[in-house]
């Protein structure tokens, strides 16, 4: 069975400060997706970021990067120098053939 | 403009009935997923579908049905069995990778907000 932790229920940040948000994944299948969602007050969920599971290089797009360890099963996703619209729930997915989310993580960035 | 349409926005349901929210897309994908969120809470699976005339259940599938009979086609049925229908519904779909990959990323409707009234 698949399933996603987000431990982190709510943060809340002063603007240009960094936000960190973990994700600790579980799944008996050894090639799989990993993905972060973004979710604005409007409600409509929206695709951010996507990491294969035979790829375990980090990368950086934008304000946005991604630690991801398959050793932990972990997917930690950072935005820097946060801005106010940033402000949303994110969320942690998994798939293979069903796609899992975690319980969302609530980011306030204060101007 | 390729996406996925869900409609209505908005539906007030009274006790009792049955209601079918809508789901298409036109971007071609083999998969097709449907969602509940309740407030304050994550996204619980539904159903889903990887092809066309089968689906799967999800994580809460009791008093929910579906059809797929159209590749771009996947309504949603909220039947006088659901017991605590007033939630958000969300309806997403994704294409198929590769059978050890599976689907890539999923794209999102705007939502069905329904009310029992």
């Amino acid at each position: 069975a698949q399933k996603v932790t987000q431990a982190q229920t709510e943060i809340s940040v002063v603007e240009k400060e960094d936000v960190t948000l973990d994700c600790v994944y579980e799944t008996r299948d050894t090639t799989y997706y990993l993905f972060w969602y973004k979710q604005p007050p409007s409600g409509e969920l929206v695709f951010l970021i996507r990491r294969n599971s035979f790829d375990e290089q980090n990368e950086i797009s934008g304000r946005y990067s991604w630690n991801f360890q398959k050793s932990t099963s972990s997917f930690n996703f950072t935005i820097t120098a946060s801005q106010v619209v940033d402000s949303a729930v994110y969320f942690c997915a998994l798939s293979d053939y069903k796609l899992s989310f975690g319980a969302g993580t609530t980011v306030t960035v204060r101007a | 403009d390729g996406g996925i349409t869900q409609s209505p926005k908005y539906l007030f349901r009274k006790e009792g009935q049955n209601v079918t929210l809508s789901c298409e897309q036109n971007l071609n994908h083999d998969a097709m997923y449907w969602y509940r969120q309740d407030p304050g809470q994550g996204l619980r699976l539904i159903y889903y579908s990887q092809i066309v005339n089968d689906f799967q259940k999800g994580d809460i599938a009791e008093g929910y049905s579906v059809s797929r009979e159209k590749k771009e086609s996947f309504p949603l049925t909220v039947t006088s069995a659901q017991k605590n229908p007033t939630a958000f519904y969300l309806c997403a779909s994704s294409k198929f990778r590769d059978r050890e990959l599976g689907n890539t990323e999923a794209f999102f409707g705007q939502g069905t907000r329904l009310t029992v009234v």
